[in-house]
């Protein structure tokens, strides 16, 4: 079936760098894209959201970036702090009468170095 | 204000019993989702609870697994004969767009 996905499941950067996490997804009907944070011991918490009418959305220190044309979606934030350290999923929603099923990938470890 | 809450926060049955799980979702919401956090299949879509219209249970994976929602607030998911591949994170949402409780673990020995 179809599905979203990550390409790296682990990334680590240094403490002020930015970070990019990158998802692929497959579903050509899928208009609507949602980021979420998930910390140890939590649920996924929203993080940022993109419409499929929209390339690029922005948030406090985060940017979503959304490709149609190669299906590809990535999350930016920019000067990482170590609280940041997280799993990072990106959702796809076909909309219409699959309101409320997200497609969730697979995530990507995000650690933070001081 | 609350978010959302779930109960119990850890749950271990034997295979074979019936487990219920709880979701409080925040007050005012109309809708609930269910879904299920597991180390083979990642995140995955249960059942989907939008006012009174009826519930898209299309996440089922099994005619074990129900859920309602009663009065249009709590909603309860309930496991019968729970098998292990049952085991997993048991999350629950009233808005996409702020997130999910901290789940139920269950555990299916």
């Amino acid at each position: 079936g179809e599905s979203v996905g990550l390409h790296l499941p682990t990334l680590s950067v240094q403490e002020g760098d930015n970070s990019i996490i990158n998802c692929a997804y497959s579903n050509s009907a899928s208009d609507y894209f949602i980021w979420y944070k998930q910390e140890s011991g939590k649920g996924p918490q929203f993080i940022i959201d993109i419409r499929s009418n929209m390339d690029k959305r922005q948030g406090q220190r985060v940017t979503v970036l959304l490709n149609k044309t190669v299906k590809h979606l990535s999350l930016q934030i920019a000067a990482t702090q170590p609280g940041d350290s997280a799993v990072y999923f990106c959702a796809e929603n076909a909309g219409g009468t699959s309101y409320g099923k997200l497609t969730f990938g697979q995530g990507t470890i995000l650690t933070v170095h001081p | 204000g609350a978010g959302v809450s779930q109960s119990p926060s850890n749950k271990v049955t034997e295979k074979g019993k019936d487990v219920e799980l709880r979701c409080d979702p925040i007050s005012g919401h109309t809708a609930l989702y269910w879904y299920r956090q597991s180390l083979g299949q990642g995140l995955e879509f249960l059942i989907y609870f939008q006012g009174n219209s009826a519930p898209d249970k299309s996440g089922l994976p099994s005619d074990r697994f129900s859920a309602e929602r009663t009065g249009g607030s709590v909603s309860t998911l309930t496991i019968q004969r729970t098998q292990q591949e049952d085991s997993a994170v048991y999350l629950c949402a009233s808005s996409l767009a702020l997130g999910f409780g901290p789940g139920t673990r269950l555990t299916v020995l």
